[in-house]
């Protein structure tokens, strides 16, 4: 059973960098993508980013200049930073597990870590 | 403002069949295939439907999923307590993003 098990600081100043990990815990790392979303207070789901094992990595155009996920497979772990932050940035930030089906095109992200919260103020 | 688009809310009443719609655009509904999510108070989203119309283990076939064009829809038949929560839809976008609807609050009368 795959879990994900996520940390990192939960209250920043502005203009600061957010620092979250995720790490992998009962399943394969490799022929996944490894996401983060967040979900401001009482509002909806935004998609970050995504990477995969090798370092390939896609993000959300409206975040890609402050945004950067980075991979270590030598421990199943996954991060996202996040820089210059404002109060905007308030969230609850999860990872997930994306797959990928390459026959149907199919994607989707089927596992989640339990969230983060992180509150940006001064 | 959220790339596809959703109603704020739904109700029905148990044993009531409910549908919950999300319209797109070509670049990501029209092009990729859709994913149901749902998120009970206080947790985690939850992969509902994936590919426009398939069930992970462990959801019951009480949900289901459709596609046509650039829309899609969310069906929950026999409506029980549980099921209220919020429902997002998502698909991929052909500018290499994920894109979320802004979510229904379903409620359970």
């Amino acid at each position: 059973q795959v879990q994900l098990q996520q940390w990192g600081a939960g209250l920043l100043k502005p203009s600061e960098t957010l620092s979250l990990t995720c790490a992998v815990y009962g399943g394969s790392f490799s022929g996944y993508y490894w996401s983060w979303i967040r979900q401001p207070p009482g509002k909806g789901l935004e998609w970050i980013g995504e990477i995969n094992h090798s370092g390939s990595t896609n993000y959300n155009p409206s975040l890609k200049s402050r945004v950067t996920i980075s991979v270590d497979t030598s421990k199943n772990q996954f991060s996202l930073k996040l820089s210059s932050v404002t109060a905007a940035d308030t969230a609850v930030y999860y990872c997930a597990r994306g797959f990928y089906d390459i026959l149907t095109g199919s994607r989707g992200m089927d596992v989640w870590g339990q969230g983060t919260t992180v509150t940006v103020s001064s | 403002q959220s790339v596809l688009t959703q109603p704020p809310s739904a109700s029905g009443t148990p044993g009531q069949r409910v549908t919950i719609s999300c319209s797109g655009s070509s670049s990501n509904i029209g092009s990729n295939t859709v994913n149901w999510y749902q998120q009970l108070p206080g947790t985690a989203p939850k992969l509902l439907i994936y590919s426009n119309n398939q069930r992970p283990s462990g959801v019951p076939d009480r949900f289901s999923g459709s596609k046509s064009g650039t829309s899609a829809s969310l069906a929950i038949s026999g409506l029980q307590s549980e099921d209220e929560a919020d429902y997002y839809c998502a698909a991929w976008d052909d500018s290499l993003n994920e894109v979320f609807g802004g979510g229904t609050k379903l409620t359970v009368l």
